[in-house]
């Protein structure tokens, strides 16, 4: 699977939105992107997926670039309780591994 | 969403001893379950890939007599860890592919491990 590069961390503010980046240049044509988010001492939750197209649902917003190359997941109002660990994920589908990276430690303040 | 249960929820233990781990998917079948491992402050490590009525595969240096994984329904794996040591306690994680929803894997809610 493609390696994918995250920040490390990042703040933001409480009913603003989080747009969280992800870079992922070696994806091939077949590998889909996925986000999950672990909130402390949880176990992950799936949060969104996508291919080429952006995708929406009620938990987040995913913008995927045109040359797939890079995708940025949209918190559209970031609640106290979105503080999370963010990991991007690529992944070949129907493949089931997936490969956490560090991901990004995103903490919404008040 | 799928749920995925694990029990215990925390376990304490004495060094030598066997603990196991159970891993339920409670409202749809996986053929394939997962057990991670994750240390404090560090990213979910896959140790081995669980598939109903066959032998697990695990991931390099996990050792599988150390680790048995036993997934004997499509509901239900469960993770023993043998002789653990004080250098096994750890946040164990199990998720599910979910056929259903497009391999889609729910996570359960982990196992904290603490050896003493």
């Amino acid at each position: 699977d493609a390696k994918t590069t995250q920040p490390p961390s990042m703040d933001c503010a409480e009913g603003r939105a989080a747009n969280l980046p992800c870079n992922h240049s070696t994806i091939s044509g077949n590998e889909y992107v996925y986000w999950y988010r672990q909130i402390h001492s949880q176990g992950p939750q799936y949060i969104i997926h996508g291919l080429k197209n952006n995708e929406t649902n009620e938990m987040a917003s995913l913008i995927i670039t045109e040359d797939r190359k890079s995708s940025t997941l949209i918190l559209p109002h970031a609640t106290l309780r979105d503080t999370a660990v963010y990991y991007c994920i690529v992944r070949v589908a129907p493949e089931y591994k997936l490969s956490f990276g560090a991901g990004t430690t995103v903490t919404v303040r008040a | 969403g799928a749920v995925v249960s694990q029990h215990p929820s925390r376990v304490i233990c004495k060094s030598g001893t066997s603990v196991k781990i159970e891993c339920r998917s409670l409202d749809f079948q996986a053929t394939t379950m997962f057990w991670y491992r994750q240390f404090p402050k560090q990213s979910l490590m896959l140790m081995a890939t669980s598939n109903e009525g066959s032998k697990a595969t695990y991931e390099q240096g996990v050792e599988k007599d150390k680790f048995l994984i036993n997934h004997a329904s499509l509901t239900l794996s469960t993770l023993t860890v043998t002789s653990a040591h004080p250098e096994d306690s750890s946040f164990y994680i199990c998720s599910a592919a979910d056929r259903g929803s497009n391999n889609e894997q729910f996570f359960g809610p982990g196992t904290r491990l603490t050896v003493l």
